[in-house]
């Protein structure tokens, strides 16, 4: 099945510094993917839709200077936390839409989801 | 956007009794899905549901869709200690490119 590719899995940095997150679609061309974050024992906030060649869609309350989402190819969207401070420190975790299997003419879709990148801001 | 109610939070059960999370809606939903995360995992894609009164199964996983479609569950049968995890609906946010908004989640543990 379709495969997206997080990295890193895990990153420290100090506050103020800024770190890249990189996720590819491996077998697959995806116009659209979508940035979720995650607090501990929390569910899946979505921060901003990542489209291919134009503007990210930030969700309300989504810094767009401090999440920067770059979308450049039909394989990789990256999210950049600019300016990191410890209350960032979360799981980012993208995805993309892609069929899920059944029959053709009875297909699921669904998210494929990337492994998720733990940030640790100290 | 949509919203969807998931109950319970958590859940503990000892290993063979059955579970069930339930989730809800106040508008008629398109389609739901169901999404399990494993501890320190990502969320896996489980299970589409589409139709009003739908039920899928998948080995001793039953999905039901409403026939409102306003409500969703998801029941598993003599728990094991493998069914670990946070089990997430999910629905359309609305709009063309998919956005999907998640529930709370139910934390399910198995003690063995």
């Amino acid at each position: 099945g379709a495969v997206v590719s997080q990295h890193p899995s895990r990153v420290i940095c100090k506050s103020g510094t800024s770190v890249k997150i990189e996720c590819r679609s491996l077998d697959f061309q995806a116009t659209t993917m979508f940035w979720y974050r995650q607090f501990p024992k929390k569910s899946l906030m979505l921060m901003a839709t990542s489209n291919e060649g134009s503007k990210a869609t930030y969700e309300q309350g989504v810094e767009k200077d401090k999440f920067l989402i770059n979308h450049a190819s039909l394989t990789l969207s990256t999210l950049t936390v600019t300016s990191a401070h410890p209350e960032d420190s979360s799981f980012y975790i993208c995805s993309a839409w892609t069929i899920q299997g059944g029959r053709i003419g009875r297909r699921n879709y669904g998210y494929t989801f990337g492994s998720g990148t733990r940030l640790t801001v100290v | 956007g949509q919203q969807v109610m998931q109950i319970p939070q958590y859940q503990h059960v000892q290993e063979g009794e059955d579970f069930t999370t339930y989730c809800n809606s106040s508008t008629t939903l398109s389609n739901i899905q169901w999404y399990k995360q494993r501890p320190g995992g990502h969320p896996v894609f489980l299970i589409q549901l589409v139709k009003s009164g739908e039920v899928k199964k998948q080995k001793r996983l039953t999905f039901q869709f409403g026939e409102a479609k306003k409500n969703s569950s998801l029941h598993i049968t003599a728990t094991q200690t493998t069914d670990v995890g946070t089990y997430f609906c999910a629905v359309n946010s609305g709009g063309s490119n998919y956005k999907l908004t998640f529930g709370k989640g139910t934390l399910l543990t198995v003690n063995p």
